[in-house]
């Protein structure tokens, strides 16, 4: 069965220090993997798409990197504004049928 | 920016009687998706379309119905609410085909009492 799994659950971070989200999958027939940012009562924003291992994007502080079985989001020198839920998805099938998994709460402190 | 408009935003209702939830994008894309989201099992999609009057099921679809019979407006059905389909649903719409990003709506809270 396919699924995603993300670590930790939640993160707390002081402001300008560094850390990674994981994201382990397994999928057959992976064709894309997503991040999203989710603020609390909002839905989610599109960060990244990944389509291969060995591919990385990146977005301000952010850097997304995809192996075989996993994928990382890098969060580089957090400031309070990154404070959010980051989810991780995935595609098999059509573009927009994704399998999210339960994301991780990041709060950083000033 | 897509516009999404999702409505209502916040309902509550009992057990039994009928509810439906309006998306109604103003960017006339073609792919428009129903998630629900739950405390521990992140998103999941209920049901989505790839056009008017083209619509199929996703992976929690049970107890749920969508219409699509205008480009813009995508609704979504539940027959008689359950407790269980207490939860936030996002509308969704398939903003670059070639990345598969999808926007979201705002969500709309419904609690079924």
């Amino acid at each position: 069965e396919d699924q995603v799994t993300q670590s930790p659950e939640a993160l707390r971070l002081q402001e300008g220090e560094s850390s990674s989200l994981n994201c382990s999958y397994t999928v057959s027939g992976l064709r894309g993997l997503f991040w999203y940012r989710q603020d609390p009562g909002k839905g989610p924003e599109f960060l990244f798409t990944l389509y291969s291992a060995g591919e990385e994007k990146e977005k301000e502080r952010l850097k997304a990197t995809l192996t075989k079985k996993e994928s990382f989001l890098h969060i580089t020198a957090p400031k309070p504004e990154d404070s959010a839920t980051y989810l991780c998805a995935f595609s098999t099938d059509s573009w927009g049928k994704l399998q999210f998994g339960a994301g991780t709460q990041v709060v950083v402190t000033p | 920016d897509a516009g999404i408009t999702q409505s209502p935003r916040h309902k509550v209702t009992e057990t039994g009687t009928p509810v439906t939830l309006r998306c109604h994008q103003t960017e006339n894309h073609r792919y428009m998706y129903w998630y629900r989201q739950d405390p521990g099992h992140g998103l999941r999609l209920i049901h989505y379309s790839y056009g008017v009057k083209d619509t199929d099921k996703g992976e929690v679809s049970d107890g749920y119905s969508v219409s699509r019979s205008k480009t813009e407006d995508f609704l979504l059905t539940l027959e008689s609410a359950t407790s269980s389909q207490t939860s936030v649903y996002f509308c969704a719409i398939g903003f670059r085909e070639t990345t598969g990003e999808l926007f979201f709506g705002e969500g709309s809270r419904l609690t079924v009492l």
